[in-house]
């Protein structure tokens, strides 16, 4: 069963424009947020996290909101690059004060030049 | 550091046949996750070691799968005997093992059971 959801499996924005992907959860007691970032043939790299006291969290061009009412998470992306273009994960601990991260199925983002 | 590092790159086997996996952590990092990748269910948790003690292996899927870690420094992922639906890219991540600590991933391991 998927705790964390990510409902599409693929994007696709112009060089330039705002990227946005969203992943929604069902545990209310998640209080921590992870994005992975994977290119081909590579392992996951961590992107940005949040934590369940804050709204939202920058770091230069990509910022993740949180909506805890709706539990819901999106990640902006703004502006798009070429380089963005890979399969991005949501991720969230298990247990509290644990490092066991659950995954997402992935949102494949193409950056179209 | 050269990261975490995964061998072989590539597998293909026939169905049936014993196959390993192996993973080299990061140094310095107490914990250690075998994770599978399928376009189905994303990214799964297979099991987890802390301190090289198996913590959690409630996400092996079967006994056909087995994972050791013998010292701080390797671990092995075995399915025995190995089966088509075993195809999937197999990652090992390592961190610090302190509460949110971010994962580090290897680059994985194409696994294809003909």
């Amino acid at each position: 069963d998927q705790q964390v959801k990510q409902n599409s499996p693929s994007l696709s924005v112009q060089e330039g424009r705002i990227s946005i992907l969203n992943c929604d959860y069902t545990n209310s007691m998640f209080d921590y947020f992870l994005w992975y970032k994977k290119y081909p043939a590579e392992g996951p790299t961590f992107l940005i996290s949040i934590s369940s006291i804050k709204d939202k969290n920058e770091d230069g061009r990509f910022t993740v909101f949180l909506n805890k009412s709706a539990k819901h998470l999106s990640l902006h992306i703004v502006p798009s690059q070429p380089g963005d273009s890979a399969v991005y994960f949501c991720a969230a601990p298990l247990n509290f004060g644990n490092e066991k991260l659950t995954f997402g199925t992935g949102t494949r983002l193409t950056i179209i030049p | 550091d050269a990261g975490v590092i995964q061998s072989p790159r590539h597998e293909v086997t026939e169905m049936g046949q014993e196959v390993t996996l192996r993973c080299k952590p990061i140094s310095g990092h107490n914990s250690l996750f075998w994770y599978r990748q399928t376009m189905m269910r994303g990214l799964e948790l297979l099991i987890y070691f802390n301190n090289n003690v198996p913590i959690d292996d409630s996400g092996m899927p079967e006994d056909r799968f087995s994972a050791k870690m013998p010292n701080a420094s390797f671990s092995t992922l075995k399915i025995q005997p190995s089966e088509p639906r075993d195809s999937a890219v197999y990652f090992c991540a390592s961190s610090l093992g302190d509460g949110y600590e971010k994962l580090f991933f290897g680059s994985g391991t194409q696994l294809s059971v003909l």
